[in-house]
């Protein structure tokens, strides 16, 4: 499976703009890219995902590199609310049925007020 | 308000005790998973169903059980072979089966256990 690699730790200021990098150097070219987060004492919840185009919704943005080998999550103003561990997963559009999901160990945002 | 519920969410087990962890959702799901969370760790899948009257192994199957007679339930038992028990426990649900890469999971507020 491919795997990403994320910053332990990252800490913004709040209602700042905050980057969360991801990279996924093997990725394959029909791995998507998924982003989760966990807030405190609770499951995790869906932000965004893509696969080849930037995309955005209500929480985030997600702005995927050219050659795909990377990836950022972008909150464009932190609140304190969005202190959580965010985690970047794979996911292969030709597994068919039920692929396994790995949550790794993720980043963790502090927000400072 | 549809969506996954688990109860309770503190259980405690006395030693060579079986606990079962509720896991419900009212989103039409097919498929159904259980991971478990320890301090500072990544999520790690204990077992998953795609259907009713089915299910299979994750990666730490051994100690535990579970069954799905009921598309909406999905319920965990820790048993006494379970050396280790405390930790964060997941339930999770995605709506697409078959769709792969597609699917977003769902997941429940979880459950902490605790041994005494």
């Amino acid at each position: 499976d491919a795997k990403t690699t994320q910053p332990n730790s990252m800490e913004s200021n709040e209602e700042e703009p905050v980057h969360l990098p991801c990279n996924h150097s093997t990725i394959s070219g029909t791995d998507y890219i998924h982003w989760y987060r966990q807030l405190p004492s609770q499951g995790p919840e869906y932000v965004i995902h893509g696969l080849t185009s930037n995309v955005n919704n209500r929480m985030a943005s997600l702005a995927i590199a050219e050659d795909r080998k990377s990836s950022t999550l972008i909150l464009h103003r932190a609140t304190l609310r969005d202190a959580a561990v965010y985690y970047c997963i794979l996911r292969d559009l030709n597994s068919g049925g039920y692929q396994k999901v790995t949550f790794g160990i993720g980043t963790k945002l502090q927000v400072i007020p | 308000d549809g969506g996954i519920t688990q109860s309770p969410k503190y259980l405690f087990r006395k030693e060579g005790q079986n606990v079962t962890l509720s896991c419900e959702q009212n989103l039409n799901h097919d498929a159904m998973y259980w991971y478990r969370q320890d301090p500072g760790q990544g999520l790690r899948l204990i077992y998953y169903s795609q259907i009713v009257n089915d299910f299979q192994k994750g990666d730490i199957a051994e100690g535990y059980s579970v069954s799905r007679e009921k598309k909406e339930s999905f319920p965990l038992t820790v048993t006494s072979a379970q050396k280790n028990p405390t930790a964060f426990y997941l339930c999770a649900s995605s709506p697409q089966l078959g769709q792969g890469a597609r699917e977003t999971q769902y997941f429940g507020p979880g459950t902490r256990l605790l041994v005494l």
